[in-house]
């Protein structure tokens, strides 16, 4: 079957770091999507990767690691509008599995 | 551009009713997609449209169908309903699908009662 998996919910301190964990396991692969999604908001478009290794987009990063079936999405300096779920999503044979959602919780 | 537009935003219906659900996509936008999202299960995928053919479609009940026309605009069905189809629907156009960025709509807040 197609699985991927990401922390339910995690809470981070304004002003660090945090790292948001996917692992997918899919028939196919074509690029993995980040998107983020405010409370009430339609999700918004982050980052996409198709090849190893990290895309950096000002204070968003993103990893892949198509050999262990592994992307991650780093935030620097949290600010509190980064309070959101954060959606990841594999291309597999031309649909997109998504997974649940990690809730992000940034504390004052 | 305008972005995607879902009507209506909210919606009430009772079990056994059917209900249309209504996505225009960003204009020159080809690719319409409609997810169904609840608190537990997350965005699933319900079907895509490309060029007024349904290429792809999720494992959903037939229930749920739908359909688009010339102009990319596309409607989602839902018949029959039932208590468990209360969720946020959302639809997402993209220029070609797959590897390119989805645009999201703001959704349809269905609750069946």
């Amino acid at each position: 079957g197609q699985n991927i998996d990401q922390p339910t919910e995690m809470t981070a301190t304004e002003g660090a770091i945090v790292q948001i964990n996917c692992t997918y396991q899919t028939s196919g692969f074509n690029g993995l999507f980040w998107y983020q999604q405010h409370a009430g908001e339609a999700p918004t478009f982050l980052s996409y990767n198709v090849l190893d290794g990290l895309e950096e987009k000002g204070r968003f990063s993103s990893f892949l690691s198509r050999s262990k079936g592994y992307s991650y999405l780093l935030l620097k300096e949290l600010q509190m509008k980064d309070s959101a779920s954060y959606l990841c999503a594999v291309k597999s044979n031309y649909q997109l599995i998504w997974g649940a959602g990690t809730k992000l919780i940034i504390k004052p | 551009k305008a972005g995607v537009t879902q009507t209506p935003r909210y919606l009430i219906k009772t079990r056994g009713q059917q209900v249309t659900l209504s996505c225009s996509p960003i204009s020159g936008h080809r690719s319409v997609s409609w997810y169904q999202q609840t608190p537990g299960q997350g965005l699933q995928f319900l079907f895509e449209y490309f060029s007024e053919t349904q290429r792809n479609k999720g494992n959903f009940p037939g229930r749920f169908s739908g359909r688009q026309f010339s102009n990319s605009r596309s409607e989602m069905n839902v018949s029959t309903l039932e208590l468990g189809d209360s969720a946020l629907y959302l639809c997402a156009s993209s220029f070609t699908g797959g590897s390119t960025e989805a645009f999201f709509g703001q959704g349809t807040r269905l609750t069946v009662v």
